[in-house]
């Protein structure tokens, strides 16, 4: 079974732009969660999406957007990016939105923001 | 509030020896998950084992092995005879009922030498 995958791998992009990154979960896992990965901040959570609905969210401004289509892809959008946008977006898919479920990740998409 | 702690940023280790990581968390509730992740250089988390609140037994899986005490609200995971392999960062993470998804520890970087 293919894993988490996530387009692109890598990303430049200038202050002000905004960014679109894509998450295809493992087939057959209706839940798709973000991550951000920072040196300073470590590992937070951004948001989770089950079935096409935003289940949680993080305590990320609102420039910080997702969404999740049928198939269960999802995308997260960032606006007006700032340098500290900077980091390692983690997706992770699970069969079902709840407590037990295990998360598993794809490689991440590596943004630097200039 | 929910919190994860790894007090050993930086593990050294030559191989063949054992070596432990710690993990203690903070929740108010009483059901919640507690998780393992190892992240290689490769950037990619890779799922090492879950447990729930409710299940103290300890799990050995091989070269690892893992200790949850809810009276120490600890959950540590010790590698015997480690391995070059085994060098990446391993994250700690905590999943409870309500609110936010995971919240992952700052990690511990292992280095295993030759």
């Amino acid at each position: 079974k293919a894993g988490v995958t996530q387009t692109p791998r890598y990303l430049i992009k200038t202050r002000g732009q905004q960014v679109t990154l894509s998450c295809s979960p493992i087939s057959g896992h209706r839940s798709v969660s973000w991550y951000q990965q920072t040196p300073g901040q470590g590992l937070q959570f951004l948001f989770e999406y089950f079935s096409e609905t935003q289940r949680n969210k993080g305590n990320f401004p609102g420039r910080f957007s997702g969404r999740q289509f049928s198939n269960s892809r999802s995308e997260m959008n960032v606006s007006t990016l700032e340098l500290g946008d900077s980091a390692l977006y983690l997706c992770a898919s699970s069969l079902e939105s709840s407590l037990s479920e295990t998360q598993y990740f794809g490689p991440g998409t590596r943004l630097l923001v200039l | 509030a929910q919190k994860v702690t790894q007090a050993q940023t930086e593990i050294s280790v030559v191989e063949k020896e054992d070596v432990t990581l710690d993990c203690v968390y903070e929740t108010r509730d009483t059901t919640y998950y507690l998780f393992w992740y190892k992240q290689p250089p490769s950037g990619e988390l890779v799922f090492l084992i879950r447990r729930n609140s409710f299940d103290e037994q300890n799990e050995i899986s091989g070269r690892y092995s893992w200790n949850f005490q809810k009276s120490t609200s600890s959950f540590n995971f010790t590698i015997t005879a480690s391995q070059v392999v085994d060098s990446a960062v391993y994250f700690c993470a905590l999943r409870w009922n309500y609110g936010q998804n995971f919240v992952f520890g700052p990690g511990t970087r292992l280095s295993v030498l030759p």
